[in-house]
């Protein structure tokens, strides 16, 4: 079955820091790559999207790059803020599994002012 | 704007009862689903529906029942409830297949004591 590993739990920086997710999937399909956030008392909600066609995207300065050859899908951001700590999860979505996504563990950032 | 409601936003049920989770989504999509979300397991899906009168198990189904009664409404129920069924539960709506965007509502606290 499909699988997504964020092996970091909890990332913590000062603002303005370059931010640093890993992530890596494994499937047998097609994939399309997600990024949710989720801010505390909310649901999950998507910062950004990739798809095997277009391999990389970007939302509210946040950027993520699909390659097929490391199977990887990172989050990076040039600069944080304060306002971006949230759990960011790295989420897969596979045609073949149907309407199903399958999710990472999360990664709990913290922004220092 | 997309809209996907919960209630109750926290129960405290007793082992044994029967505990029922209601969402309500107006997105007009097909799809809605029920996951939980625990620490360290990211959020796993519960069951999910394709539409009005149908209902499929996810990946942890165990302990639960679901019904969609209507396009707008999925309900997650828990005949006989039990401490490892506190968690926090997560609804959200979808249009179709993996590759779309999943809209989620606010959650619902459970405790079960």
């Amino acid at each position: 079955g499909n699988s997504v590993t964020q092996m970091q739990g909890q990332v913590t920086l000062s603002e303005e820091e370059f931010l640093f997710i890993n992530c890596t999937y494994s499937t047998t399909g097609y994939p399309t790559l997600f990024w949710y956030v989720q801010y505390p008392g909310e649901g999950p909600q998507l910062l950004l999207k990739v798809t095997t066609a277009n391999n990389k995207g970007s939302s509210r300065g946040f950027e993520a790059t699909y390659d097929k050859g490391t199977t990887s899908f990172h989050l990076q951001k040039a600069s944080v803020q304060e306002s971006d700590s949230a759990v960011y999860y790295c989420v897969l979505g596979d045609h073949d599994a149907g309407a199903k996504l399958t999710f990472g563990g999360g990664t709990r950032l913290t922004v220092r002012p | 704007e997309a809209a996907v409601t919960q209630s109750p936003r926290n129960k405290v049920a007793v082992t044994g009862g029967k505990v029922t989770l209601s969402c309500n989504q107006t997105n007009n999509h097909n799809n809605m689903y029920w996951y939980r979300q625990d620490t360290g397991h990211g959020l796993r899906l519960i069951h999910y529906s394709y539409g009005a009168g149908s209902t499929e198990k996810g990946d942890i189904p165990d302990g639960y029942k679901a019904s969609r009664p209507s396009q707008e409404n999925f309900s997650l129920i828990l005949e006989l409830a039990t401490p490892s069924q506190t968690s926090v539960y997560f609804c959200a709506s979808g249009v179709d297949w993996g590759k779309d965007t999943q809209y989620f509502g606010p959650g619902t606290r459970l405790l079960v004591l």
